[in-house]
């Protein structure tokens, strides 16, 4: 019952710009996109999240279309240790379930 | 700051025991949520603690059981353990409704 669709694969060379989307055609109003990824073995990492509004940080950057419909998390320079699979999350705080429903996520093999 | 810890790290198990994780949340963060990954399946919700309630459950049935300490450390029980339990079992904390931060996991194979 994932409310995301996103690529299952993904490539990207070394040290270019990784670009993954992601559809949330149904997102409610206050209903904020979070990013994660997990690394073989690992648990989910958190990465970024947004509202309506594109945001940066340390790790990368979301991009959130005015309709707010879809998205698309930015690596700048993606590294071999970017390797993982990307999950794509639509969570409301006030929802009070405190349930975030990963879906199948985006599987990004950075290449040498 | 230290993450989220989880303990035991790892764990053999046979049909019909019991087990319990253990799960230490970021310093600050009030709430706990309990994950179960098995082999080629997405992250299932499990459970939601905070400030010492259960605030939430996945379906998943009664043999899976939790509770929140006052220092908001949280354990998972599971009873009557079947062999679709072996999983990996991933705790994350919030403050709030912040960003849910994870642990690694604690790999549970039931032999």
């Amino acid at each position: 019952d994932a409310k995301t669709t996103q690529p299952p694969s993904m490539d990207c060379a070394e040290g270019r710009a990784a670009n993954l989307p992601c559809n949330h055609s149904t997102i409610s109003g206050n209903e904020y996109v979070y990013w994660y990824r997990q690394i073989h073995s690992q648990g989910p990492q958190y990465i970024i999240h947004g509202l309506k509004n594109n945001e940066t940080n340390e790790m990368a950057s979301l991009i959130i279309t005015e309709d707010r419909k879809s998205s698309t998390l930015i690596l700048p320079h993606a590294t071999l240790r970017d390797t993982a699979v990307y999950y794509c999350i639509v969570f409301s705080g006030s929802s009070n379930t405190g349930k975030l429903i990963f879906g199948q996520g985006t599987t990004l093999q950075v290449k040498p | 700051e230290a993450g989220v810890t989880q303990s035991p790290t790892h764990l053999i198990k046979t049909r019909g025991q019991q087990v319990t994780l253990r799960c230490s949340p970021i310093s600050g963060h009030t709430s706990v949520y309990w994950y179960q990954q098995a082999l080629g399946l997405g992250l299932q919700f499990l459970l939601w603690y905070d400030e010492g309630e259960e605030r939430n459950r996945g379906n998943f049935p009664p043999r899976f059981s939790g509770r929140q300490f006052p220092n908001y450390s949280s354990e998972l029980n599971v009873n009557a353990l079947e062999l679709e339990d072996s999983a990996l079992y991933l705790c994350a904390s919030s403050y709030r409704v912040g960003p849910q931060h994870f642990g690694d996991g604690t790999r549970l194979s039931i032999l």
